[in-house]
């Protein structure tokens, strides 16, 4: 089972603040089958980037995902307000079990 | 639009088991290249994936919980099943459904969630 550590737990940023998560996995992830979650409270998760660094469909262009191998890396360039939230990543595809990271909140500051 | 909308008790006993549906509308179940999952959140927690299932039935469960889950489908119905046997209230959480995508070009995840459905483990 891939674990997947993200760091840091929590972020206090200001709006318009550069914003940047790490993911790091236990072992390769296969074919950077990486995918980056956003969490608000009372709503289930949405898909922002899948395959490491491609944005889901209408996802805004200041989130951006980097990263393969082990390291992983989710970038806000100047957050909005209504970008602070919990974030994780997940490894999916062909190497279950699927697994989360424990979240990153980012919060105002 | 895809939906998914999941359902079924909201309180459970201990040692029942724990039974919930995830109806989808929007698109077939039965078309090929999707797997339907279910993940899991316990209160103030993060996301613990359950399983999935293919619409063929071919299906994948997380090695903490398999002894204790079954995923089913109803292609009939446009519904999957989730059924958590042995319960205590350490299985107290929200329960989503959601699709994720196996096609030829690879694999693709969870692009459409239910809204969640919080099942508590009480007597």
């Amino acid at each position: 089972e891939i674990v997947l550590t993200q760091s840091p737990g929590t972020l206090s940023l200001s709006p318009g603040e550069r914003a940047t998560l790490s993911c790091r996995a236990s072992q390769s992830v296969s074919s950077s089958y990486l995918a980056w979650y956003q969490q608000k409270p009372g709503q289930a998760p949405r898909l922002l980037i899948y395959g490491a660094s491609s944005r889901a469909t209408g996802i805004p262009d200041r989130f951006s995902g980097s990263g393969s191998g082990t390291d992983f890396t989710l970038t806000i360039s100047r957050l909005e307000p209504e970008d602070f939230a919990v974030y994780y990543c997940q490894q999916y595809g062909s190497s279950p079990p699927e697994t989360f990271g424990q979240g990153t909140k980012v919060e105002i500051k | 639009q895809v939906q998914l909308q999941e359902s079924g008790p909201g309180l459970v006993k201990p040692s029942q088991t724990l039974s919930l549906t995830c109806t989808v509308s929007g698109g077939s179940i039965s078309s090929g290249g999707y797997y339907w999952s279910w993940i899991r959140q316990h209160p103030g927690k993060g996301l613990e994936w359950i399983g999935y299932i293919y619409y063929s039935g071919s299906t994948y469960y997380n090695p903490s919980l398999k002894s204790r889950v079954t995923i089913s489908v109803d292609t009939s119905k446009n519904q999957f099943s989730l059924k958590l046997s042995s319960v205590t209230a350490a299985d107290t959480a929200v329960y989503y459904c959601a699709r994720g995508t196996h096609i030829l070009t690879g694999y693709y995840p969870f692009d459409y969630w239910g809204q969640g459905t919080l099942v508590t483990v009480s007597s």
